[in-house]
């Protein structure tokens, strides 16, 4: 089945403590993205990856990081969470960059930061 | 300016009527996409339907439709025999080229409630 998975899907953490929410797409697609999703703000992106080895910025990069290593995988890590970054996160691909290319999302990660 | 609008917050339809939720948007690319989402209360982002801005053919996907206007910015989402299953929120996004990282930007989405 033509999936992008994300682990865990809730998280409770305290301020401070790194961690890292998988995300992984058995469609080979080249174009992967983080969006977080709060109340009032609606979804916005994180980061952004073209391809293996090309990441860039969305609207509110700070205080996350990602990496594109394969194809298949675009982690999000938390290096320091804080309290503002309790939300929920999605990570979504499409085929490719085109805008014509639906993204398709993963089930979403809760994370609460204390 | 918002890019994406979506004006009507929530919406009530009777089970087995059609109901049209409203989007416009805003954008000076000749090139773009624009898609709807439906988000149910479990919280998945399941995508339904989607527009090229260079489709002349009002875009079909079984019981949604997109009611295209280009001239008036207008991708509205018609579901046709409304089921409770339909009871959701719903986003209108739309897909510009690189000055947006080519990200979906998400209008605040119209809660659905379908009355049995």
């Amino acid at each position: 089945e033509a999936q992008v998975t994300q682990n865990p899907r809730y998280l409770i953490t305290v301020t401070g403590k790194k961690l890292t929410v998988t995300c992984s797409q058995n469609m080979n697609h080249e174009y992967m993205s983080w969006y977080r999703q709060d109340p009032g703000l609606g979804l916005r992106q994180i980061y952004y990856s073209m391809n293996v080895e090309v990441t860039d910025k969305g609207d509110v990069p700070e205080g996350y990081k990602v990496s594109r290593k394969e194809k298949r995988n675009f982690p999000l890590i938390l290096e320091s969470p804080s309290p503002n970054q309790t939300s929920l996160y999605f990570c979504a691909s499409s085929y490719d960059y085109q805008v014509y290319n639906e993204q398709f999302f993963g089930p979403g990660t809760r994370l609460t930061v204390l | 300016a918002q890019k994406i609008t979506q004006t009507q917050p929530g919406m009530f339809v009777q089970e087995k009527e059609a109901v049209t939720l409203d989007c416009t948007y805003d954008t000076s690319d000749q090139s773009y996409g624009l898609f709807w989402y439906k988000q149910p209360s479990s919280g998945e982002m399941i995508f339904l339907i989607y527009q090229g801005s260079y489709d002349e053919q009002n875009a079909t996907e079984g019981r949604y439709s997109l009611n295209f206007q280009k001239a008036r910015k207008s991708a509205n989402l018609v579901i046709s025999a409304s089921q409770l299953g339909d009871s959701a929120m719903y986003f209108c996004a739309m897909r510009e080229g690189l000055d947006s990282s080519y990200k979906l930007i998400f209008g605040s989405g119209t809660r659905l409630l379908v009355r049995p």
